[in-house]
């Protein structure tokens, strides 16, 4: 069964560093595309980037470029998302997901996705 | 960059259908595909590729697409399909991830 299992919850405040973790299974993690995408509460999806685990091809959303690091350890079969600085607007749900095929551009459809992990940034 | 539009909300009565519109500048050129969101829980892929439904999702939900307009069209509501549904397409977009989601249409069931 192909699972994205994400990290927990986490509760920072304003100028700390995090970084949080996607870890797949039942599948081979560095053949398949993995997305970061983000939902503020009440608010739509809105993608951060996406990460190509077999060979760390990384490729982020303008809006994200530069406020965010995205990596992938394929020994690991996991994904993360970190931060060197957080904001207070920085705080939302964040879910990884995983696309449909293998290989490609990054440009198929998102077919399995973590339970998503929430980070909640006090000033 | 490329944008697509969701009506806010569309509310329907339980066994009638609901039709929710995603509209995009030559969509009718790009696979569009449709995600379910539950209150609390991931998004879930329910159609892709324009009208594909992944297994396990009823034949109820079905996807279209003109020109336009891309719609995911849901028959015989029941009040378990109270969510929010995005659509989602590439648009290539050089070095960057050409991944767009419409702003998400909340269903309501009466």
């Amino acid at each position: 069964e192909v699972q994205l299992v994400q990290s927990g919850a986490e509760v920072k405040k304003s100028g700390e560093s995090l970084k949080i973790s996607c870890k797949g299974s039942g599948f081979n993690f560095a053949n398949y595309w993995v997305a970061w995408v983000r939902q503020v509460p009440g608010k739509g999806l809105e993608l951060m980037g996406i990460i190509y685990p077999g060979t760390s091809n990384t490729r982020y959303s303008p809006s994200f470029q530069g406020q965010v690091t995205i990596s992938a350890d394929k020994s690991m079969s996991t994904a993360y998302l970190q931060w060197s600085t957080l904001k207070a607007s920085d705080t939302a749900i964040y879910y990884c997901a995983r696309q449909n095929s293998v290989g490609g551009d990054g440009s198929g459809y998102w077919i399995s996705w973590g339970q998503g992990t929430l980070v909640t940034v006090s000033s | 960059s490329y944008v697509l539009t969701q009506p806010p909300s569309v509310s329907v009565a339980p066994g009638k259908t609901a039709r929710i519109t995603c509209g995009g500048n030559n969509i009718g050129s790009k696979s569009v595909h449709w995600y379910q969101q539950k209150p609390g829980q991931a998004p879930v892929l329910v159609i892709f590729r324009d009208s594909d439904r992944p297994s396990g999702i009823p034949e109820r939900l079905s996807g279209s697409k003109s020109e336009n307009t891309a719609s995911l069209t849901i028959s015989r509501v029941e009040a378990g399909d109270e969510a929010v549904f995005y659509c989602q397409v590439w648009n290539s977009d050089g070095d960057h991830p050409g991944v767009v989601f419409g702003g998400g249409t909340k269903l309501t069931v009466l």
